[in-house]
Formats: C-alpha cells, structure tokens, sequence
C-alpha cells in the first residue's frame, strides 16, 4: 500500500506572499492531520479533517487555513507569509478513530524570505 | 504542564548495544495510546511502536520495545542492537481520548549510534 505522499517537497516564497501545500493520504484513510516543526517550538497541530470537515484546530492564526476533498486528499494554504512561518510542515493520516496510529508524510520545508 | 517529557535531548549508544528513551506523560484520560516515531534527517517521521493505556503486556516491534510503567506514567522506548542507521531523532507522542485527529509531541532525543 502507497504511504501517505506531499508535495510539493520544498518551497522558497517571500514574505507576504501565499502558499498551497497538498498531502495525500494512505488509501481507506479518512483523516488527514497537518503539524508545523521547527526549532524552537517543535511538532504542533495546526489541523484535521475527516470526511471533508474540519474536526479539530490547533492555535493558529487564521492565515492557517486547509481542506479536504472528497477523495481524502487534502491541502493546507498559508496566506500573507511570515518569516516565522518557515518550517517542515507534515501531514499524517489515519482512518479517522480515536487514539490510532497516525502515519506521516515526507513533509513540505517551507523557506520564506 | 507539558504532556509529553523527553529529558534527554541527546544520546549515544555503542553499534550492537542497547539504548533506553524517555518519555513520561500526564493526562487524566483514562484512554489513550502512546506512540514512538523517528525522525532522520530527511525529515520524515516514521512510526515504531504503539502502546495503548489498557494493554496489559508492554509492546514489542522488532528491535523495538516498550517498558510501559503505567502508575509512573512513564513509556521509554528500549532499542535493542543498536545499528548505524538508528542514528536519528525520536519522538514521544500521545492520542487522548476523543482527540479528533491529534497527537502530543515532546520535543525529541536526538540519538547518535557510534561504530
């Protein structure tokens, strides 16, 4: 089975501009989560989405934003870049249950300059 | 209060030995699942091993293992014959209960496996 895919794998943008991310998921799963590393703050949660809806938010501004479509597939825009917003952005899926294993993507390292 | 603690931000570990990781949590759920990833420097985090609040029996993957220490509220990853290519960051991570779609990272032990 295909794990879970991202693309693109790198971006370079500059402040003020806006980014789409993707990340597809393993087949049969339903839930996509999305996490932003960095140095300083580590792994956080930024979103989920199961079936197209969105079912939890992490503290993020709401220049964070994503979807899902109805094949599971599911993107995350960022608009009005920040040099803060530098970091590995990693997607994880899973069927959708409570306390399951969540298996990763690549991930997508975003530069802003 | 952090909900996952690693303490050990760095680690080396002799080829062919053993190496335990740390990790300790806190939550008030009565159900939730426990979970080890690695991280090379590609950056892609790769699920090891998986322990659930209500098993019994501490897990076992392969090299990998699980001493759950559920009243200490403790779940350090052992790694057995350490190879070269463990050589990595780990993380610790948590799912409580009706967590829709989130998990709880500590910040990681960044294991050096020297020859």
């Amino acid at each position: 089975k295909a794990g879970v895919t991202q693309t693109p794998r790198y971006l370079i943008k500059t402040r003020g501009q806006q980014v789409t991310l993707s990340c597809s998921p393993i087949s049969g799963h339903r839930s996509v989560s999305w996490y932003q590393q960095t140095p300083g703050q580590g792994l956080q949660f930024l979103f989920e989405y199961f079936s197209e809806t969105q079912r939890n938010k992490g503290n993020f501004p709401g220049r964070f934003s994503g979807r899902q479509f109805s094949n599971s597939r599911s993107e995350m825009n960022v608009s009005t870049l920040e040099l803060g917003d530098s970091a590995l952005y990693l997607c994880a899926s899973s069927l959708g249950q409570d306390r399951e294993t969540q298996y990763f993507g690549p991930g997508t390292r975003l530069l802003v300059l | 209060a952090q909900k996952i603690t690693q303490t050990q931000p760095g680690m080396f570990v002799q080829e062919k030995e053993a190496v335990t990781l740390d990790c300790t949590y806190d939550t008030s759920d009565p159900s939730y699942g426990l979970f080890w990833y690695k991280q090379p420097s590609s950056g892609e985090m790769i699920f090891l091993i998986y322990q659930g609040s209500y098993d019994q029996q501490n897990a076992t993957e392969g090299r990998y293992s699980l001493n759950f220490q559920k009243a200490r509220k403790s779940a350090n990853l052992v790694i057995s014959a350490s190879q070269l290519g463990d050589s990595a960051m780990y993380f610790c991570a948590m799912r409580e209960g009706d967590d829709a779609g989130k998990s709880t990272f500590g910040d990681g032990t960044t294991l050096t496996v020297k020859p």
